[in-house]
């Protein structure tokens, strides 16, 4: 079945130091990718998405690059800062098993993301 | 704030009862989602809802049960409960059923089972 396997944590950085939390996943067909950030007490939150092979989503300096060659979808930040402490989840979208596409995600473990000022 | 308003925030109570937990989609989401999170398992989908519709199921127990209502909020019934069931619940809404509507979750329902 599909599936998605991140990093796992926790990860902990200097403020200004770059990011990278890896994840590849597990699919048939084309999924779309997705990353959510979930700071604490709150919910999941949509941080970035890719829909296609070789597109990159961006979002508040954060990138990650649809890699189908190597079934990944990395996230990267150039400089970190204190208030993008949190946990953040790689997702994919899930197939029907007729192949039509559905709403729900079939998220990662997580990575916790501690940076120190 | 999502717009997603999950009840209660906090639920605590014994083996063997059964709950209630309840959501209310962001206005002019038809889709809701159940999700389980654990430290375990991590989030697990249960059950996707579309316009009072099941629409797609995930890791949900023959014990857990869920509906959406006609104007649209939706409610997941846990029963039978074990010490396992303990886990933060969340709530997610999109507009249509499909990939190309993002998520947008509520804050969740912390259940402890003693």
């Amino acid at each position: 079945g599909n599936s998605v396997t991140q990093m796992e944590g926790p990860v902990t950085l200097s403020e200004e130091a770059f990011l990278t939390i890896n994840c590849t996943y597990t699919a048939t067909g084309y999924p779309s990718l997705f990353w959510y950030v979930q700071y604490p007490g709150e919910g999941l939150q949509l941080l970035l998405k890719a829909t296609k092979a070789d597109d990159k989503g961006s979002n508040k300096g954060f990138e990650a690059t649809y890699r189908k060659e190597t079934t990944s979808f990395h996230l990267e930040k150039g400089s970190v800062q204190v208030s993008d402490s949190a946990v953040y989840f790689c997702a994919l979208s899930d197939r029907m098993n007729y192949g039509g596409s559905q709403g729900n995600l079939i998220f990662g473990k997580g990575t916790k993301l501690s940076v120190k000022p | 704030d999502s717009g997603v308003t999950q009840t209660p925030k906090h639920l605590i109570t014994a083996t063997g009862q059964r709950v209630t937990l309840r959501c209310s989609p962001r206005s002019g989401d038809l889709s809701v989602y159940w999700y389980q999170q654990s430290l375990d398992q991590g989030l697990q989908f249960l059950i996707q809802y579309y316009n009072g519709e099941e629409r797609a199921k995930g890791n949900i127990l023959e014990r857990f049960s869920a509906q959406q209502f006609p104007d649209l909020h939706s409610e997941l019934n846990l029963s039978s409960l074990e010490l396992g069931d303990s886990a933060l619940y969340f709530c997610a809404s999109s507009v249509g059923p499909g990939e190309n509507s993002p998520l947008h979750f509520g804050n969740g329902t912390r259940l402890t089972v003693t």
